[in-house]
């Protein structure tokens, strides 16, 4: 089983500024990685896939980058909405989740 | 519009058997993977089980390997998973969730999900 873990579990930051979030992968997972954002009380929403390609409706604020087994989602100019849960998954082989990061307002 | 409507979570005994369902409304069924996730509330995400379009490939979490089953009705529309031999581990809200591949990727569409609570 591919582990997927995430970092920071919690991040700090302003509305306007910028967020980098990290994943990082056990083994190789290429660019089948996917990033996903939970509010409280929702299904989580797909952000990101193939690990750069933003879902349809996804604001262009929201980027993904990385392969192999570093990943990063990054929000350009967080807005109040975007302060959320975040999850990144790999379907290289079968799905994994990472734990979580948590965006909070500072 | 897409719909997945889960039924058939609530208070089980550990040990004991249950069985979930979600009704898929809105699109071809067929031409997509299908999936069980579940969260334990105040938790993160935990995938469970997938299905391909055919029922020609299931795969499963380490945790529910050997206990949980994942099935397919194409032409009913419905998505299934037998859970037997539950655990209190096993607690959380279970959420439907499809594909938007017909191989098993990633997760476009989820249900509100369906709570399943194991407990004597």
């Amino acid at each position: 089983e591919i582990v997927m873990t995430q970092s920071p579990a919690t991040l700090s930051v302003s509305p306007g500024e910028r967020a980098t979030l990290s994943c990082r992968a056990s083994q190789s997972v290429s660019s089948n990685l996917a990033w996903y954002q939970q509010t409280p009380g929702q299904a989580p929403r797909l952000l990101i896939y193939g690990a750069s390609t933003r879902a349809p409706g996804i604001p262009a604020r929201f980027s993904g980058s990385g392969s192999g087994t570093e990943f990063t989602l990054t929000i350009s100019s967080l807005q109040s909405e975007d302060f959320a849960i975040y999850y990144c998954q790999q379907y290289s082989n079968w799905l994994t989740f990472g734990g979580g990061t948590k965006v909070e307002i500072k | 519009e897409v719909q997945l409507v889960e039924s058939g979570g609530g208070l089980v005994q550990p040990g004991r058997s249950l069985r979930l369902s979600c009704a898929a409304s809105g699109f071809t069924f067929g031409d997509h993977a299908m999936h069980w996730v579940r969260q334990v509330p105040g938790k993160g995400l935990e995938w469970v089980s997938g299905i391909n379009w055919s029922s020609g490939r299931r795969g499963y979490a380490d945790s529910v390997k050997g206990r949980f089953t994942i099935s397919r009705d194409n032409a009913k529309k419905y998505l299934y998973l037998q859970m037997n031999s539950l655990r209190p581990e096993d607690t959380a809200f279970y959420y439907c969730a499809r594909d938007p591949s017909s191989e098993p990727w990633y997760f476009d569409f989820w249900g509100r999900g369906t709570l399943v609570s194991v407990s004597s």
